[in-house]
Formats: C-alpha cells, structure tokens, sequence
C-alpha cells in the first residue's frame, strides 16, 4: 500500500515555542491531506483540510493562526503550532487519500507525532 | 452536525470468540464506512470499508454490514485471536477519500 510519514515522531518543547510537524506522502501525490489530533484514550479529532495550492479549510473551533498550515507541494503538508501550550500537548496525525485510475480512494495515516509541551 | 457514536467503548473476549462493533450515524449524505485499527503510539490502519449501495462486506474474519435506513453500521470479528487486540475506530464521509468523522473508540481486549 502507498506509505505516508511524519516528522517528528516525537517533539518536547517550552511553552511559547513554535513547532512544525510535517506530512509527507512518499509514494504518490496529494493535493488533499487532512490533520487530526487525538488526546489520550479519545478519538481522532479532524483539525483541517489541507489543499494543495490554497488555503486550508478549518473545522469549527479550531484555531486557524494557532495551527498553520502549509501544502506546498503535491507531497508534503505541514502543520505548525504556534505559541504552543500545555494543553495542545496530543498526538497529532495527517492522512492523504490515494485517487487511482479506478476511483479507489483510499485514504493513508501517518504514524503520527506525539507533542509534548513543558 | 455530524457525528458518530460507537459502542461498546472495551470489549473483552475469549480468543476464538466472535467481537462485534456498533456505530450510529447522523448525516443522511454519508456514503462511505470505514473501519479502523489502531495500535498503542501508531496511525489507524484501515481493516475494512463498506459504501452505501452495498449492505455487507466480508473479508476472511473480518465482516461489515450497513443498514442506511437505520444509519447504522456494524463491524464483525470472527475467531479472535491475542494479535487482534488493539483499538478499533468507526468512521463515516460523504464520499471515499473525503474528510472522516470517527467515533469514539472501541478497545478490544482478546484474552489467550
């Protein structure tokens, strides 16, 4: 099956600190991804919708200048939490749907990242 | 709005006992079910999907049926065994390939 990653696979930073997590899709393009986030013993949440070439689509609630996205190429989305706090601490995971010539579009997570913020 | 409610949250069984899933979905436009497993510290990986003009689905131990009048969904392990332990998600689109709302978990446990 097609493979998509994640860097890092885990991050510790300070409170206030910027961290970029990045999406990559390594064996077939994307110009749709999506980001959830999970917390401990919960569901995946969806954040967004990242579109190759324009601007994400946020869900309701979810802060669009605290979580960037950026999909600059047809395989790589990043997500960036600015000014991050304790309570954005989760596991964060991206997903791309793989469009085949016979319409079949599965859709492939990434391991996820775990943020942890001190 | 949209959403998926998913019972039971644990399920414990005896290995070669038969587990069963159930989900509820709000959105009548929803066309696509997949299910998902996910292990401790890793990405879900899907195990099975059913679309909506289809009513079951069946891949060797593993069985989906769909009732979209009742918007109901059910997810069917036959002959667990200790590996199947893990937790499965429940999920629902508009369309496959579009965005996915999950429901809330469900933790096997398969006890050897």
């Amino acid at each position: 099956g097609a493979v998509v990653s994640q860097h890092p696979s885990w991050v510790i930073c300070k409170s206030g600190t910027s961290v970029k997590i990045e999406c990559r899709s390594l064996d077939f393009q994307a110009t749709t991804m999506f980001w959830y986030r999970q917390f401990p013993k919960q569901s995946l949440m969806l954040m967004a919708t990242s579109n190759e070439g324009s601007k994400a689509t946020y869900e309701q609630g979810v802060e669009k200048d605290k979580f960037l996205i950026n999909h600059a190429s047809l395989t790589l989305s990043t997500l960036t939490v600015t000014s991050a706090h304790p309570e954005d601490s989760s596991f964060y995971i991206c997903s791309a749907p793989l469009w085949t010539s016979e319409a079949y579009n599965e859709q492939f997570f990434g391991p996820g990242t775990r943020l942890t913020v001190l | 709005g949209e959403n998926v409610e998913q019972h039971p949250s644990t399920l414990s069984v005896q290995e070669g006992d038969s587990a069963v899933i159930k989900c509820t979905y709000s959105d009548s436009a929803s066309n696509y079910f997949p299910w998902y497993k996910q292990e401790l510290g890793k990405g879900p990986q899907l195990i099975i999907d059913i679309r909506s003009n289809v009513g079951e689905k069946k891949d060797q131990r593993i069985a989906v049926t769909l009732n979209k009048t009742a918007k109901h969904f059910s997810l069917h392990i036959t002959e667990t065994q200790p590996e199947d332990s893990a937790v499965y998600f429940c999920a629902a689109s508009k369309y496959q390939g579009g965005k996915l709302i999950f429901g809330q978990g469900t933790e096997l446990s398969v006890k050897p």
